[in-house]
């Protein structure tokens, strides 16, 4: 079955560095997602993509957040000049065109620890 | 009042019992539910998902939702224990067709042998 793969599985920085998160979602996909967790809390939405723009932003998406979708199958997350409070394991989803009820569909997620 | 409200447990049930995983919900506007679970250091894996009021059952999964109670359940028969996990609910508003989902904190399922 195919599934949405997400780069590294843990990614340790130091604070103010630059961090990019990868993920390939489904193949046949075309709205492009990423969440986040911090530890013992909800997941909770960051941004959506469509159509190479962002279609959607929560708050927590400020300008040190950007994405990209840089080829036909790569979708990544970005983190200009990360904080403490980035510590968080981020998901990456997608889901299939079509209807709005085609569910989403997650990665394994990366776990960032900001140092 | 929170968008979306889980009990985060630990719910504790011997295996073979029926569980039963709830969550309720403020915003009207909400027409779309999912199920999820999600393992230790893993990501959500979707088990179920209805966009209408009532049952939709698969396997031994059953989701209910009552709209007009603004409240949704999950039910496992037969529990075993790879069902141990963490259950969330999700949800989110259909007509953008972007749907930004809305979680549940995550109700804690363990299954004892």
């Amino acid at each position: 079955e195919p599934e949405v793969t997400q780069t590294p599985s843990h990614q340790v920085t130091q604070m103010g560095q630059e961090v990019i998160l990868r993920c390939v979602p489904i193949s046949n996909h075309l709205y492009f997602y990423w969440y986040r967790q911090i530890l013992g809390q909800k997941v909770e939405f960051l941004v959506s993509f469509y159509n190479n723009e962002i279609s959607e932003k929560s708050e927590i998406f400020d300008d040190q957040f950007s994405v990209e979708r840089p080829d036909g199958s790569n979708f990544t997350l970005k983190i200009r000049s990360t904080k403490l409070e980035d510590s968080a394991m981020y998901f990456c989803a997608s889901r299939r065109q079509g209807n709005s009820n085609q569910p989403q569909h997650f990665g394994d997620g990366t776990r960032l620890s900001i140092l | 009042q929170k968008e979306v409200e889980q009990d985060p447990g630990p719910l504790s049930v011997p295996e073979g019992a029926i569980v039963s995983l709830n969550c309720t919900y403020s915003n009207s506007a909400f027409q779309y539910f999912m199920w999820y679970r999600q393992y230790s250091r893993k990501g959500p894996e979707l088990l179920m998902y209805t966009y209408s009021s009532g049952n939709k059952e698969d396997g031994r999964f059953t989701a209910q939702v009552d709209k007009s109670s603004k409240y949704i359940s999950l039910f496992i028969r037969d529990s075993q224990p790879s069902d141990s996990a963490t259950y969330l609910c999700a949800m989110t508003v259909m007509n953008t067709g972007f749907q930004k989902l809305v979680f549940g904190t995550g109700t804690r399922l363990l299954v004892s042998p």
